[in-house]
């Protein structure tokens, strides 16, 4: 059975630092990787997908990247802001199963202080 | 363009009460999912579809069931509510399994 950690659970850098989020996974048989960010009280948001085939995909301050064989992703934000405070957290869609259903990891609570 | 919507946002059920909560997409996507969020853990998946008159469970399916009758609507009914039920209730969808997923805002359910 599949299982995705992040670790710490909270985390806590002070404005304009570029920092590293953490997520592994135990079975390296992935279709995808996404990395989600949920704000109080709010649904989740989509950041960043990865296909199995791909190593990184970048979005502006966001850079996540994937290595299968290790069962490790990250997830890069460079120049931190107090509004990129959030939970983020990971998912992996598995290569088997009829709808490849998300696993998801438990999240990291990142707090940017000003 | 109003993606994934969910209704109520929260709710207040006595035990042994029945609901349902609904989710509406306009995105044209097939896959659907209902997921529920204890706090502090991850996402633990109740029951998707994979198109309209298709569903299947997940990995906590008891004490739910869900229906599929059209590509936009994704109702998830409780039955008999438990205080174990107490959650927050998220619905998503996407176009296929290889694309982002797309979520609605949750719907805060306590059983008392």
């Amino acid at each position: 059975k599949q299982e995705v950690t992040q670790i710490p659970a909270a985390l806590s850098v002070p404005e304009g630092e570029n920092l590293v989020l953490n997520c592994s996974f135990t079975d390296s048989a992935i279709y995808n990787l996404q990395w989600f960010r949920q704000d109080p009280g709010k649904g989740l948001t989509s950041l960043l997908l990865i296909q199995s085939s791909q190593r990184e995909q970048t979005s502006g301050r966001l850079n996540a990247s994937l290595d299968k064989s290790s069962g490790r992703s990250t997830l890069y934000i460079a120049a931190s802001q107090p509004g990129d405070s959030a939970t983020y957290l990971c998912a992996v869609r598995p290569r088997s199963g009829s709808a490849r259903q998300l696993t998801f990891g438990s999240g990291t609570q990142l707090t940017v202080l000003p | 363009n109003a993606g994934v919507t969910q209704t109520p946002k929260f709710r207040i059920l006595k035990i042994g009460q029945s609901m349902t909560l609904q989710c509406a997409q306009d995105m044209n996507h097939n896959y659907m999912y209902w997921y529920r969020q204890d706090p502090g853990m991850g996402l633990k998946l109740i029951y998707y579809s994979v198109g309209a008159g298709i569903t299947d469970k997940g990995e906590v399916p008891n004490g739910y069931n869900v229906s599929r009758s059209t590509t936009e609507d994704f109702p998830l009914r409780l039955e008999l509510a438990a205080p174990s039920q107490t959650s927050v209730y998220f619905c998503a969808s996407s176009y296929s399994p290889n694309e982002k997923l797309f979520f609605g805002s949750g719907t805060q359910l306590s059983v008392l």
